[in-house]
């Protein structure tokens, strides 16, 4: 079975500070990677997602991360934050199974962004 | 918008008591899921329903079911609630399967008194 950690439960950072949030799975076999977002109120919004290929992958709202098999890390990137940003972002996992497929959230990190 | 909707957005009531929460899926979507985020638990999947079929259960306690109609809404019933069961409640759903992109509702809050 797969899992998914997030060991930051809350960061903080400055606008147009660069930005690194740290996802660590667990997998035995490649898995599929997704990062949403959750602005507050609102639903969770997918920003990229991993499946095969280039292991750097780019996604919506300036965001990138890059998939490590060697770490089994997926972190999530952006060179310059904007206040917007202050969200909650999930890291997710995701395997196929003989009888479903099955995707496992991380427990989420809160993103505070200074002015 | 993710063109999922929820109905209500928000819902009071006591102890005991029994509540329907609904969803539309995005057009053409096949796949609909049910979670419940709450500050202690985060962001826990209960079900997924695939065209009108059970697919996966999660976590999903015996008094809560929830069913696909024909037309892919879905609602999710909460029975003999207990104030534990406060929380926001998020519908998603999906082309196939949980690998494409869930597009999720923005949620219903259920506050248990």
């Amino acid at each position: 079975a797969q899992s998914v950690t997030q060991p930051d439960i809350h960061i903080t950072v400055s606008e147009g500070a660069s930005l690194e949030l740290r996802c660590n799975y667990s997998y035995g076999a490649t898995p599929y990677l997704f990062w949403y977002v959750q602005s507050p109120g609102q639903g969770l919004q997918l920003l990229l997602k991993y499946f095969s290929g280039d292991t750097l992958v780019q996604g919506i709202k300036g965001f990138e991360a890059e998939f490590k098999r060697s770490q089994s890390s997926f972190n999530l990137r952006k060179p310059s934050v904007h206040w917007s940003d202050a969200a909650e972002y999930f890291c997710a996992v995701g395997a196929r199974g003989t009888s479903y497929d099955k995707v496992i959230f991380g427990p989420g990190t809160s993103l505070s962004v200074i002015p | 918008d993710s063109g999922v909707t929820q109905t209500p957005k928000h819902l009071i009531t006591a102890t005991g008591q029994r509540v329907t929460l609904r969803c539309s899926p995005r057009s053409g979507d096949l796949s609909v899921y049910w979670y419940q985020q709450s500050l202690d638990q985060g962001l826990q999947f209960l079900i997924q329903y695939y065209n009108g079929e059970e697919r996966a259960k999660g976590n999903i306690l015996e008094r809560f079911s929830a069913q696909q109609f024909p037309d892919l809404h879905s609602e999710l019933n909460l029975s003999s609630l207990e104030l534990g069961d406060s929380a926001l409640y998020f519908c998603a759903s999906s082309a196939l399967g949980p690998l494409n992109e869930q597009f999720f509702g923005p949620g219903t809050r259920l506050t248990v008194l």
